[in-house]
């Protein structure tokens, strides 16, 4: 039905804060990424889950970054004791087969960390 | 540093005329993608072209593909006010144990592109 949502879409917050970001992806798509979008880095892996495991999280910038996935749908990117440059654009993305998938891209959510 | 390489970083043209957009890239890769973004959100796939494909076409959209050269062009045709968006090239080179690849994307810094009406 509904393609990929996100929310919020804006998140305003003060720096050593924690968030929490949402994904929900296109039902039955089992592989789902995200992505970071910052002026200085362009657009950037974070993590790929395939149902509810992560084989790679390697773009996570920090440990204060995570990332968890339930129930083979919903995720939620949490980040620690934000920084200034946590400042981005978080995009997820989800697709029905992990080789040579289309990835639907959600709208983002638009942090800001003061 | 970033995977793919795209230029031009802007591009202004008529409607009606010809885009094309071209990406570079460093490492054998199991497909390259074009995406489209309108407004600095949600990306919006435009094509896949699988590593052992030379060409595709997609409405008014056509990517060619040279792996010798490490190289993709993409051509928008008789283009449209509102085709003005960015464009990125994404490569695809992950892999699993195993030989399979799961999609992980390695994106270009864009090309802008504004069509004047």
């Amino acid at each position: 039905g509904a393609g990929v949502s996100q929310s919020p879409s804006n998140k305003v917050t003060e720096k050593g804060k924690d968030v929490e970001l949402r994904c929900d992806p296109i039902s039955g798509h089992t592989a789902l990424y995200w992505y970071r979008q910052s002026l200085g880095q362009g657009l950037e892996f974070l993590i790929y889950f395939q149902g509810n495991s992560a084989p790679d999280k390697s773009g996570l910038p920090s440990d204060r970054f995570s990332a968890e996935r339930t129930g083979g749908s919903v995720s939620t990117l949490t980040i620690q004791r934000t920084q200034q440059e946590d400042s981005a654009v978080y995009l997820c993305a989800s697709s029905l087969f992990r080789e040579l998938g289309t990835q639907y891209f959600g709208p983002g959510t638009r942090l800001l960390v003061l | 540093s970033q995977q793919g390489e795209e230029d031009p970083q802007a591009l202004s043209i008529q409607e009606g005329e010809n885009a094309t957009m071209n990406c570079s890239y460093k490492t054998s890769i199991n497909n390259l993608q074009w995406y489209r973004q309108n407004s600095g959100r949600g990306l919006v796939h435009l094509i896949l072209i699988r590593s052992n494909e030379r060409e595709k076409h997609s409405g008014r959209l056509r990517v060619t593909l040279d792996t010798s050269k490490k190289s993709s062009s993409l051509l928008i045709t008789a283009s449209r006010a509102a085709d003005t968006a960015s464009y990125f090239c994404a490569t695809d080179l992950s892999l699993l144990a195993g030989g399979t690849s799961y999609g992980k994307l390695t994106f270009g810094q864009g090309t802008i592109l504004t069509v004047h009406p």
